[in-house]
C-alpha cells in the first residue's frame, strides 16, 4: 500500500525563521516520483517541486530546499528565513512510477503559519 | 503562464440536486483529473480521464458521478443527486503527458456547498 505521512498538523514560527516539514512515505515500488504542493489562503495548490525515486540529489530553490532520503524514505521541504506569504498548508504527494492515472496519494498537509 | 481555470469558485445547491463542475484544462495537455477536499482534510484522487474515457476512478468515484469532455476544450464532473457529504472543495487538473513524466497542474477549486 502507499502511504504518506506528514506528522506535523500545525507549525508557527516567527518571521525570518527556517522551518523544515517533514514528508514520510510508503510505497513497494522501487520506482516513484514525490511532489510537493502549496496551498495558500486563496485555496488553490501550487505545484513545488516534482522528485523520482532515482534522483537522491537535494535540491535548492531560492529559500526552498528539498532532501530526498530513501534510506528514512522522507522527502523534507525546508523553508529558509521564512515569510509572512510562505503562510499556507503544504502537501507532500506521492505516485508510483508504472500509474498511467495520475493517481497522486496526498499526505494530510502541514499548516505553516508565518508571524510577523 | 497557461492555467487550468474552475467555474464557479463557488457553488451552493440543496440535496438531491445535480451540479455540473465546469473546467478548462491547459490547451496543450492530454491528461485530465478530479480531485476534492473536504474541508479540513487531505486532498484525494476522483478520477483521471484520457483519450475520452476515465483511466481509473477511486472508491469515491460512485455512480453518482460522471466525468465528460463534451467540446475538446471543457471538462466536467457532473454529480447527479448531491448529497451532504458531497461538500467540498473540487480540483480540476491536467497534465502535458502522464503524471509519472509531467507534473499536475491545478485549478483554483470549485467549493461545492450543498444544503
Amino acid at each position: 500500500a502507499q502511504k504518506v505521512t506528514q506528522a506535523q498538523t500545525e507549525i508557527s514560527v516567527v518571521e525570518k525563521e527556517d522551518v523544515t516539514l517533514d514528508c514520510v512515505y510508503e510505497t513497494r515500488d522501487t520506482t516513484y516520483y514525490l511532489f510537493w504542493y502549496k496551498q495558500p489562503p486563496s485555496g488553490e495548490l501550487v505545484f513545488l517541486i516534482r522528485r523520482n525515486s532515482f534522483d537522491e540529489q537535494n535540491e535548492i530553490s531560492g529559500r526552498y530546499s528539498w532532501n530526498f532520503q530513501k534510506s528514512t524514505s522522507s522527502f523534507n521541504f525546508t523553508i529558509t528565513a521564512s515569510q509572512v506569504v510562505d503562510s499556507a498548508v503544504y502537501f507532500c504527494a506521492l505516485i508510483h512510477g508504472s500509474s498511467n492515472t495520475g493517481k497522486l496519494i496526498f499526505g494530510q498537509g502541514t499548516t505553516l503559519q508565518v508571524k510577523p | 503562464e497557461p492555467e487550468v481555470t474552475q467555474t464557479p469558485s463557488h457553488q451552493v445547491t440543496q440535496m438531491g440536486q445535480e451540479v455540473i463542475l465546469r473546467c478548462v484544462p491547459i490547451s496543450n495537455h492530454l491528461y485530465f483529473y478530479w480531485y476534492r477536499q473536504i474541508l479540513g482534510q487531505k486532498v484525494e484522487f476522483l478520477v483521471s480521464f484520457y483519450n475520452n474515457e476515465i483511466s481509473e476512478k477511486s472508491e469515491i468515484f460512485d455512480d453518482q458521478f460522471s466525468v465528460e469532455r463534451p467540446d475538446g476544450s471543457n471538462f466536467t464532473l457532473k454529480i447527479r443527486s448531491t448529497k451532504l457529504e458531497d461538500s467540498a472543495m473540487y480540483f480540476c487538473a491536467s497534465s502535458e503527458n502522464r503524471a509519472i513524466n509531467s507534473p499536475l497542474h491545478f485549478g483554483n477549486g470549485t467549493r461545492l456547498t450543498v444544503t
